[in-house]
């Protein structure tokens, strides 16, 4: 069975600007959770996806909003980019059970804010 | 005073010598404690998930929680250069992720 996918791998961006950061779960499952990750901060939760829908959301600003469509895929954004949103962007996907057992994390996406 | 600690680490030691990582919470409603490994550019995979205080081993790693203490360790015996990698710890109040919190993550560094 494929793994979780996260497109690009790479990205740099200039303040301002916005970003689209794509995640394919693993083929079954339904939850997609986003997490940021950098030196200073460590790893934290972002917002988790359920069916479509914002099932949890951790303590970020507006600034970052995702989605999930019908095939369980994900897409973050982030507008109005800052140099303080440098970071590796992780989606994990997880059945339908939702607890960290089952949890499955993608190789992440690295995003540079010049 | 952040939630989890971790030390940063970089621990180095050779090639089949026992490895202690150890963390330390400050919330006393954790109850669910879990160690991840995280290779160079990947994302973290689970290694390994208790719930409350005592030992779970899983063949080479054996995971120990205090909750009277608030600590958490993660002992690898018979340390190989595979096992070089970033290692979280991770607590949450409940069975969901959405609460979990992470420390930093120690860099361990095995030597052949």
């Amino acid at each position: 069975k494929a793994g979780v996918t996260q497109t690009p791998r790479y990205l740099i961006k200039t303040r301002g600007q916005q970003v689209t950061l794509s995640c394919s779960p693993i083929s079954g499952h339904r939850s997609v959770s986003w997490y940021q990750q950098t030196p200073g901060q460590g790893l934290q939760f972002l917002f988790e996806y359920f069916s479509e829908t914002q099932r949890n959301k951790g303590n970020f600003p507006g600034r970052f909003s995702g989605r999930q469509f019908s095939n369980s895929r994900s897409e973050m954004n982030v507008s109005t980019l800052e140099l303080g949103d440098s970071a590796l962007y992780l989606c994990a996907s997880s059945d339908s059970g939702g607890t960290q057992e089952t949890q499955y994390f993608g190789p992440g996406t690295r995003l540079l804010v010049l | 005073q952040k939630e989890v600690e971790q030390d940063p680490g970089p621990l180095s030691v050779p090639e089949g010598a026992i490895v202690s990582l150890n963390c330390t919470y400050s919330n006393s409603a954790f109850q669910y404690f879990m160690w991840y490994r995280q290779y160079s550019r990947k994302g973290p995979e689970l290694l390994m998930y208790t719930y409350s205080s005592g030992n779970k081993e899983d063949g080479r790693f054996t995971a120990q929680v205090d909750k009277s203490s608030k600590y958490i360790s993660l002992f690898i015996r018979d340390s190989q250069p595979s096992d070089s990698a970033t290692y979280l710890c991770a607590t949450s109040r409940e069975r969901g992720y959405s609460t979990l919190t992470f420390g930093k993550g120690t860099m361990l560094l095995v030597s052949p």
